[in-house]
This record gives structure tokens, C-alpha cells and sequence, in this order.
């Protein structure tokens, strides 16, 4: 099956710094997204990405699936951002599978 | 739209007990229903594959007697925790993808399940 690697495993920021989080995976999908858990263990869906590029306000992500991986990009990072960061990919059919994550802080 | 609910969002249970978690659709019909288990400060690992009115397929090293999963309508899967050990104790979040897609899945608020 499908294996997703995702990069920094840890991230710590300053307020106001940008960043990006990396996802690798090992076979053509049809289906990335990237989410983010709250604390109360919700995935808050970010971006539905199997190819090409998408902005939502601060965040906006990039998936080139010829090469596959997919960069999620935070800029001018704020403390509500902190949090966990899951990619997780998927083929026709078949369930996502996740990523181990990316933890983000953000300090004030 | 797309909403999938879980109830309950928390139980403490005693061990040797049994536990069951509902995942719900509330606004679309899901064919298939997937059921992930997630430890402390790790990722979510998918645990098995429900297909309404089919027998479920669990993954490696999952105990397909211990974890029962019954998907007995297009808006409905259980998972039933049965003999509850304190290793069983994680946090248990089901998807749903609706019926007629391949790919899409959306996430329930997940179950936090405590086995003393």
C-alpha cells in the first residue's frame, strides 16, 4: 500500500515566521488532503489537493504528483496554528492513510 | 454537508467489559465506513475497511474478534470493543465516504475510550 512521509517531525516558530511542512508518498494517488487536529482531537480538513496549488487565507499548499509530494505552506505564523499537521493519501477505493505528522508551536 | 458523527465522544469503561462506538452519517449515504485508532502523540492507523451489509476487512495485527464491526445501513457502522483491557484504551475516529465516490472521506469528532 500507499506509505506517506511527512517532514519536519517537530517545527518551533516564532509569531510572525513562515514555514513549510513536507509530504512524501510512494505511489500515485488519487486523493491528498492535509489536515489539522485540535486539541479536542477534531481533523479540521485544510486542503483537498491532488495536484496543483490552493490558498486559504494564510495557509496555501502545493502538490506536484509526478514527483510526489505535497509542501504546506504557513506564513506569518500565529499561536493558534500550533498543533499537529497530517497528510494522508489515498487510491481509488481504498482508505487514506496517514502521515506521522508534523507537531507545530508557535510562540508569542 | 458531510457531517459524520460519533457517539459517544467519551466513555470510561472497566476491564473485561464490552464497549460499543457508533459513527454516523448524517447528511449523505456511505457504502463504506473506515474505522482508525490513534495512540498518544502518534498518527492515526487505519484499523479496518466496513462495507455496508458485508463482513468488515481489518488490517494486520488487528483482532477482528476483539474489534467487531457491524455496518448494518448506509448511515451506520459500530465498533464494539469487546473484553475491554487497559491496552485498548485510544482515541477512535471513523470516516465515511459516500456512496458513489472512490476517494473522498470525511471524519468524525473522534471517541476517547478509557479502559481502567
Amino acid at each position: 500500500g500507499i506509505q506517506v512521509e511527512q517532514s519536519p517531525p517537530d517545527l518551533i516558530l516564532q509569531e510572525g515566521a513562515n514555514s513549510t511542512l513536507r509530504c512524501n508518498f510512494s505511489d500515485s494517488v488519487n486523493n491528498l488532503q492535509w489536515f489539522h487536529q485540535n486539541p479536542w482531537g477534531q481533523l479540521i480538513n485544510l486542503f483537498y489537493i491532488p495536484s496543483g496549488t490552493k490558498q486559504n487565507g494564510r495557509l496555501s499548499a502545493t502538490t506536484v504528483a509526478t514527483e510526489r509530494y505535497s509542501l504546506l505552506y504557513i506564513s506569518s505564523s500565529q499561536t493558534t496554528d500550533s498543533g499537529v499537521y497530517f497528510c494522508a493519501a489515498n487510491q481509488a477505493g481504498t482508505a487514506l492513510i496517514f502521515g506521522k505528522g508534523t507537531t507545530l508551536s508557535v510562540s508569542s | 454537508g458531510a457531517v459524520v458523527s460519533q457517539h459517544p465522544s467519551w466513555v470510561i469503561c472497566k476491564s473485561g467489559t464490552s464497549v460499543k462506538i457508533e459513527c454516523r452519517s448524517l447528511d449523505f449515504q456511505a457504502t463504506t465506513m473506515f474505522w482508525y485508532r490513534q495512540f498518544p502523540k502518534q498518527s492515526l492507523m487505519l484499523m479496518a475497511t466496513s462495507n455496508e451489509g458485508s463482513k468488515a476487512t481489518y488490517e494486520q495485527g488487528v483482532e477482528k474478534d476483539k474489534f467487531l464491526i457491524n455496518h448494518a445501513s448506509l448511515t451506520l457502522s459500530t465498533l464494539t470493543v469487546t473484553s475491554a483491557h487497559p491496552e485498548d484504551s485510544s482515541f477512535y475516529i471513523c470516516s465515511a465516504s459516500p456512496t458513489g465516490s472512490s476517494y473522498e472521506q470525511y471524519f468524525g469528532p473522534g471517541t476517547r475510550l478509557t479502559v481502567t
